[in-house]
């Protein structure tokens, strides 16, 4: 079974562009998590979809978006991009249910860097 | 409000040492899990265990074992005669019901070294 897959692996932007990142989940799963991994604050929580809906939502502004689409895949979008968006952005699934306890499976992450 | 911490930044051990690393958790619900996850340099995060709230036995699996307490609100994990390979950063992690879905937060991730 594939894994979690994240695209792209790498990107490099400059301040004030937006940026899309994709992931497609485990066959099968239909919740998919988002985080920002950065040196100083750690993994923080973005936001939660589960069958195309938004459930749950991070402490981040507007700028930060994202969508899942029928098949489970999932983006996420970064718009007027700032200095301190640059951090690994991890992807996570998790099985059918979505449900609390339900183990994260983790894609390798975009690391997105800002100039 | 959900809060994991994790208080040892970094820790550096000897190959074939014991290590444990320390987690404190804040909830307020009283259906809960907790987890440890493994970051090795290929930035992956792994599962490694899972405790739900009302399952305080502890185990051992491998090299691996875990001491909930719900008392003190920890979750610790150990790695007994650690080895080079288990070099990476472990998070801790709690997940509890929010409206409409369920998150998970993670603490900032204890870093160890493992020299041989």
């Amino acid at each position: 079974k594939a894994g979690v897959t994240q695209t792209p692996r790498y990107l490099i932007k400059t301040r004030g562009q937006q940026v899309t990142l994709s992931c497609s989940p485990i066959s099968g799963h239909r919740s998919v998590s988002w985080y920002q991994q950065t040196p100083g604050q750690g993994l923080q929580f973005l936001f939660e979809y589960f069958s195309e809906t938004q459930r749950n939502k991070g402490n981040f502004p507007g700028r930060f978006s994202g969508r899942q689409f029928s098949n489970s895949r999932s983006e996420m979008n970064v718009s007027t991009l700032e200095l301190g968006d640059s951090a690994l952005y991890l992807c996570a699934s998790s099985a059918t249910q979505g449900a609390v306890g339900e183990k994260l499976f983790f894609g390798s992450g975009t690391q997105l860097s800002v100039l | 409000a959900q809060k994991v911490t994790q208080a040892q930044t970094e820790i550096s051990v000897v190959e074939k040492e014991d290590v444990t690393l320390d987690c404190v958790y804040e909830t307020r619900d009283t259906t809960y899990y907790l987890f440890w996850y493994k970051q090795p340099p290929s930035g992956e995060l792994v599962f490694l265990i899972r405790r739900n709230s009302f399952d305080e036995q502890n185990e051992i699996s491998g090299r691996y074992s875990w001491n909930f307490q719900k008392s003190t609100s920890s979750f610790n994990f150990t790695i007994t005669a650690s080895q080079v390979v288990d070099s990476a950063v472990y998070f801790c992690a709690l997940s509890e019901l929010n409206t409409g879905g369920f998150k998970t937060i993670f603490g900032a991730g204890t870093r160890l070294f493992v020299k041989a």
